[in-house]
């Protein structure tokens, strides 16, 4: 069974960094290409990032581009990502994803909640 | 950005009837590949969301052949036959034929 699990969110001030983390387990995670989703309170989902299998290519929205950094190390089965400069509009509840074969976005996570404010 | 328009923005359904939800993309989501790279998914309350479909018309795995997709280009329909209680929530679509990858805004689903 396809396991993932968010952690690393919390409460942080606009400009700070924070770094999510995401546990994978039940199945090959060097196979897939993997990414992250969030969703502000109360709205709709936005794709935030991906990563290839081996972290060579990673993939952004201008609304991040710059700031957010996706990473992953197969060796422990565990994306990342890096959330710099952070703003109040990247409050959101921030899912990590896994992909099939015709979809960056197969599988989701329970999500880890980041809120941004002074 | 490709914008994914979805109407209705909520649906009143009774219980056992059929719903429709619509997705119109601001560009052809045919990939050169010849893939349509096209997904629907299911947020249930409290939950994270679902795959239901992707490319635009085929059922991820476990999902009730209740759902149906279909479209192709700009136009793509989800259909959900016999509504039952657990098929209420917030229906999205998603293109990944151009990046960056975008959302449709949702469609809500409720009981009539």
């Amino acid at each position: 069974e396809v396991q993932l699990v968010e952690s690393g969110g919390g409460l942080v001030q606009p400009g700070r960094s924070l770094k999510l983390s995401c546990a994978a387990s039940g199945f090959t995670f060097s196979n897939y290409y993997m990414a992250w989703v969030r969703q502000a309170p109360k709205k709709g989902l936005e794709w935030v990032a991906t990563i290839s299998t081996s972290g060579s290519r990673t993939y952004y929205p201008d609304s991040v581009k710059g700031r957010f950094t996706i990473s992953r190390d197969n060796a422990k089965s565990s994306l990342y990502l890096q959330m710099n400069s952070l703003k109040s509009e990247d409050t959101a509840t921030y899912y990590c994803a896994r992909a099939s074969p015709f979809t960056p976005v197969a599988y989701w996570g329970q999500g880890t909640l980041v809120t941004v404010s002074s | 950005d490709v914008v994914m328009t979805q109407t209705p923005v909520s649906l009143s359904v009774s219980l056992g009837n059929q719903a429709s939800i619509s997705c119109r993309s601001s560009q052809s989501l045919l990939h050169s590949d010849g893939n349509t790279y096209l997904s629907w998914y299911l947020q249930k309350p409290g939950q994270s969301p679902q795959l239901l479909i992707y490319l635009a018309s085929n059922r991820f795995s476990g999902v009730s052949n209740r759902f149906s997709g279909s479209g192709s280009g700009t136009d793509f329909t989800l259909k959900i036959s016999r509504v039952e209680p657990e098929d209420l929530g917030v229906y999205y679509c998603f293109q990944h034929t151009h990046l960056p990858y975008t959302f449709g805004a949702g469609t809500k689903l409720e009981l009539k």
